[in-house]
């Protein structure tokens, strides 16, 4: 059974500051996805990471996949309060014969303070 | 495109109660999905379907039906509700690749 692992689940931190978010997986996966949520709204794509060694950038976020480790992660630099938001990293063990869908981990709540 | 889109936004059930749950994309997509999300859990999937007539069981199935005769519509239905099924209800589309999924904007389903 594929599980997912993310930590901290919660982050308090200020603005300006950097931190990073951990996903650790179970199983051998061929994708690891990290999405977004506001409170009461659904989910936003951030990144798709597909293999090995896989970096991904948008503005202060950066996704990085190690999938000899198991292990993403999801760099914050200087943070700003529009980042406050919970986020999911989530791993779809896809094959090409369209089986199962994803296992997400249970969030990371982050607050951006002032 | 309007995207995935699902209905009610809200609903409150009775112990016991049947509703179904709708969902369509307009994207052409074979891939389809349902998952609830509930606090501290994150989102768990519940029934999948990789083409019209194709349904299938994922992790947290129970209490759930599934039909998919058609590309664009994958409702779900509650045949006799529970409070544990008490969640945040999502869809969820992409192509055959599943690169990349779209996700609706969410039922909330409270069952007293």
């Amino acid at each position: 059974e594929l599980k997912v692992e993310q930590n901290p689940l919660f982050l308090s931190m200020q603005e300006g500051k950097n931190y990073t978010i951990y996903c650790n997986y179970s199983t051998t996966s061929d994708r690891l996805y990290w999405y977004r949520q506001d409170p009461g709204k659904s989910l936003e794509s951030l990144f798709v990471l597909l293999s090995n060694g896989a970096v991904k950038q948008e503005g202060r976020l950066m996704a990085s996949l190690d999938t000899k480790a198991r292990l993403s992660t999801l760099h914050i630099t200087a943070a700003v309060h529009d980042l406050s938001a919970t986020y999911f990293c989530a791993v779809d063990t896809y094959s090409g014969g369209g089986a199962d869908g994803l296992t997400f981990g249970k969030g990371t709540h982050l607050i951006i303070q002032p | 495109n309007a995207g995935v889109t699902q209905t009610p936004k809200f609903q409150v059930l009775k112990t016991g109660q049947s509703m179904t749950l709708q969902c369509a994309q307009d994207m052409n997509h074979e891939y389809m999905s349902w998952y609830r999300q509930d606090p501290g859990m994150g989102l768990r999937l519940i029934h999948y379907s990789v083409g019209a007539g194709i349904t299938d069981q994922g992790e947290v199935p129970n209490g759930y039906n599934v039909s998919r005769s058609t590309t664009e519509d994958f409702p779900l239905r509650l045949l006799s509700a529970a409070p544990s099924q008490t969640s945040v209800y999502f869809c969820a589309s992409s192509d055959r690749t599943r690169l990349e999924q779209y996700f609706g904007p969410g039922t909330r389903l409270t069952v007293t």
